[in-house]
């Protein structure tokens, strides 16, 4: 089994960059996926194979991996940013799936 | 329109039983992976379980040994047993499709609320 890393919380004053990290000894070998959860709602793919973004996701949300951490940047955060977001991974098989414990970005 | 509802959550007793199912349309479950993903209240998202378009499925250890997961085809649902259920199985349930290529999930359900407690 592993692990993914996440800081628990992290605010943002409208406009400005929000940076959300995870880390994992995993994450050199394995792809890493982003999803947004707002209160109430179910996930939303945000972010997939470390840096792609699916279509209808916002321009301002991109990503960018380092050795065992990954980081998906929010650029010029609009209230509506203000959400739950778990990265996620998985071993080389598919055999068993792992998300991270969630960053909860506040937007001032 | 493409979408996962699920439906089947419930209170139920500790030791108890429950089936979730999920009904997909716009697309089949038998051609993509599925997997569920449970939420306990106010805490973080769980891998459960998932179940490959060749038929393999994979469980989380928390729930070996308790949980199977299927599909049906023809109805074009995916479903999960649950027994021997437990306080900490308490949550809501997603079912999600996996995305094309590696092992993440692009189409998530709005989820059920399974409660287990006497």
């Amino acid at each position: 089994s592993f692990e993914l890393t996440q800081p628990p919380s992290l605010s943002v004053s409208p406009g400005q960059t929000a940076s959300l990290t995870c880390s994992g000894d995993v994450l050199p070998q394995q792809y890493v996926s982003w999803y947004q959860q707002r209160p109430g709602q179910a996930p939303v793919l945000v972010m997939y194979k470390d840096t792609e973004r699916p279509a209808g996701i916002p321009a301002r949300f991109s990503a960018s991996s380092s050795g065992t951490t990954v980081t998906l940047t929010i650029s010029g955060v609009q209230a509506e940013d203000e959400a739950d977001y778990f990265c996620q991974s998985a071993n080389s098989v598919g055999t068993y799936y792992v998300f991270g414990s969630g960053t909860k970005v506040t937007v001032l | 329109e493409v979408q996962l509802v699920e439906s089947g959550g419930g209170l139920v007793q500790p030791g108890g039983s429950l089936r979730l199912s999920c009904a997909a349309s716009g697309f089949s479950v038998s051609s993509n992976y599925m997997t569920w993903v449970r939420q306990a209240p106010g805490k973080g998202l769980e891998w459960v379980s998932i179940i490959y378009s060749g038929g393999q499925w994979h469980y989380a250890d928390s729930v070996k040994d308790r949980f199977s997961i299927s599909r049906d085809n023809s109805h074009n649902t995916l479903y999960l047993e649950m027994n021997t259920l437990r306080g900490e199985d308490t949550g809501v349930y997603y079912c999600a499709r996996g995305g094309p290529g590696d092992w993440y999930f692009d189409l998530w359900g709005r989820g059920t609320l399974v409660t287990v407690s006497a």
